[in-house]
């Protein structure tokens, strides 16, 4: 059974400070790694892809990538109010393929004004 | 340009009762998902569509069925809804980028 694991918080960070998400997964074939967003009662949003090992980085968000150690991080520089919503870490099912993603439970992030 | 789109937004049944979930993208991507959500269990897949004309199952498949209608379109149904299937349902579909999906803005179904 393929996981994927987030700790499930709430991670409360104060306003302005840096968030760090983490997510592990268990199959090592996995390819492709994606952080989503989710506010209450509302649908994922898709806010990093990463691909390959190291960091990646676009505006205030940073993934992180280490497959060896197979860890997918996310953070969030200067963290607004705005940003508290749960993040939702997922993995490709298989190879690349046009199979579904397996997800983790979510980590519910709280930034504190 | 309205990405994916889905109908419902509510929906209250009986159990026994059945129901076809609507969703459509115009994004003219080839795959398309259906996944359920519920407390404490994270996001699991139902079934997927790699491209128009055919379907797999995912992880929960059980009591659900599904039609690619065209290469837009992808329906959901329940033939006989129990109180377990009571969630909220999303559909997505998958960019060309390697395995990036969008999703739609779900549908909350209560089954009693």
């Amino acid at each position: 059974q393929k996981e994927v694991e987030q700790n499930s918080g709430p991670l409360s960070v104060p306003e302005g400070a840096i968030a760090s998400l983490n997510c592990t997964y268990s199959d090592r074939g996995s390819q492709s790694f994606f952080w989503y967003r989710q506010y209450s009662g509302k649908s994922p949003e898709l806010i990093m892809s990463i691909y390959s090992n190291g960091d990646k980085e676009d505006g205030r968000f940073t993934a992180q990538l280490n497959k060896a150690s197979q860890y997918v991080s996310l953070l969030i520089r200067d963290s607004q109010p705005s940003d508290s919503a749960t993040y939702l870490c997922a993995v490709n099912r298989e190879g690349g393929g046009a199979d579904g993603l397996t997800f983790g439970k979510g980590t519910h992030l709280i930034i504190q004004p | 340009n309205a990405g994916v789109t889905q109908t419902p937004k509510f929906q209250v049944l009986k159990t026994g009762q059945s129901m076809t979930l609507q969703c459509a993208q115009d994004m003219n991507h080839n795959s398309m998902y259906w996944y359920r959500q519920d407390p404490g269990m994270g996001l699991r897949l139902i079934y997927y569509s790699a491209s128009e004309g055919t379907t797999d199952k995912g992880e929960v498949p059980n009591g659900y069925n599904v039609s690619r209608l065209n290469k837009r379109e992808f329906s959901l149904r329940l033939e006989s809804a129990a109180p377990s299937q009571t969630s909220v349902y999303f559909c997505a579909s998958r960019g060309k980028a390697y395995n990036e999906q969008f999703f739609g803005p779900g549908t909350r179904l209560t089954v009693l």
